[in-house]
């Protein structure tokens, strides 16, 4: 696609289930990153992937969150046993090359859980 | 690790008029700084970035300043226009992680 594609959009969760968030990247990009955006904040970091590594996992609020991206390209952030805050809108954004370039953000996939 | 501060968190500007949004931020090692518009609803999107390497950068109406000394950069958006209003984010990378300030909506009154 054109563009860094996210699914599900929306996704309503009962407190206590796992959820499963798809981030596809622009394709030939290496880097791709997490955020977690709570209502009328800016993006929090939670990882970063060069390819298939996982370079920095420091965001990641607690082991009930995973991340993984096993070939490079497609990207999935888990979520076990999920909690009332956890609601948030995640966004996953890819850019071209390592270190400091654009980073294009997808739409995002707002989590809310009840 | 890197902490980004934005002010103002509200900004309102007659149309014409210039905006100044301002950032600091803490880590040294951060070397480049992008700065994000975000629309209601929608994702994040890159208007202007700076390299540590560079004093000030300038795109028709916006340009953005850095002081490394000081620890921080500048977003001014001058001859402001009604779809500038949206909720503008400065954000620092040291290369991997990028840290987000906590915004600033911006609402031009025409």
């Amino acid at each position: 696609g054109a563009g860094v594609s996210q699914s599900p959009r929306y996704k309503v969760a009962k407190r206590g289930q796992d959820v499963a968030l798809r981030c596809d990247p622009i394709s030939g990009h290496v880097s791709l990153f997490w955020y977690q955006q709570a209502l009328g904040q800016g993006p929090e970091f939670l990882t970063y992937f060069q390819n298939e590594a996982q370079l920095d996992k420091s965001g990641l609020p607690s082991d009930r969150f995973f991340a993984e991206r096993p070939e490079g390209s497609v990207s999935t952030l888990k979520i076990q046993r999920t909690q009332q805050e956890d609601s948030a809108v995640y966004l996953c954004a890819s850019s071209l090359a390592r270190g400091n370039t654009e980073a294009f953000f997808g739409q995002g996939t707002r989590l809310t859980v009840v | 690790g890197e902490n980004v501060e934005q002010h103002p968190s509200t900004l309102s500007v007659q149309e014409g008029d210039s905006a100044v949004i301002k950032c600091t931020y803490s880590d040294s090692a951060s070397n480049y700084f992008p700065w994000y518009k975000q629309e209601l609803g929608k994702r994040p999107q890159l208007i202007i970035d700076i390299r540590s390497n560079v004093g000030e950068k300038k795109d028709q109406r916006i340009a953005v300043t850095l002081n490394k000394t000081a620890k921080h950069f500048s977003l001014h958006i001058t001859e402001t226009q009604p779809e500038d209003s949206a909720v503008y984010f400065c954000a620092a990378s040291t290369g991997q992680k990028v840290t987000f300030g906590t915004g600033t909506k911006l609402q031009v009154i025409p």
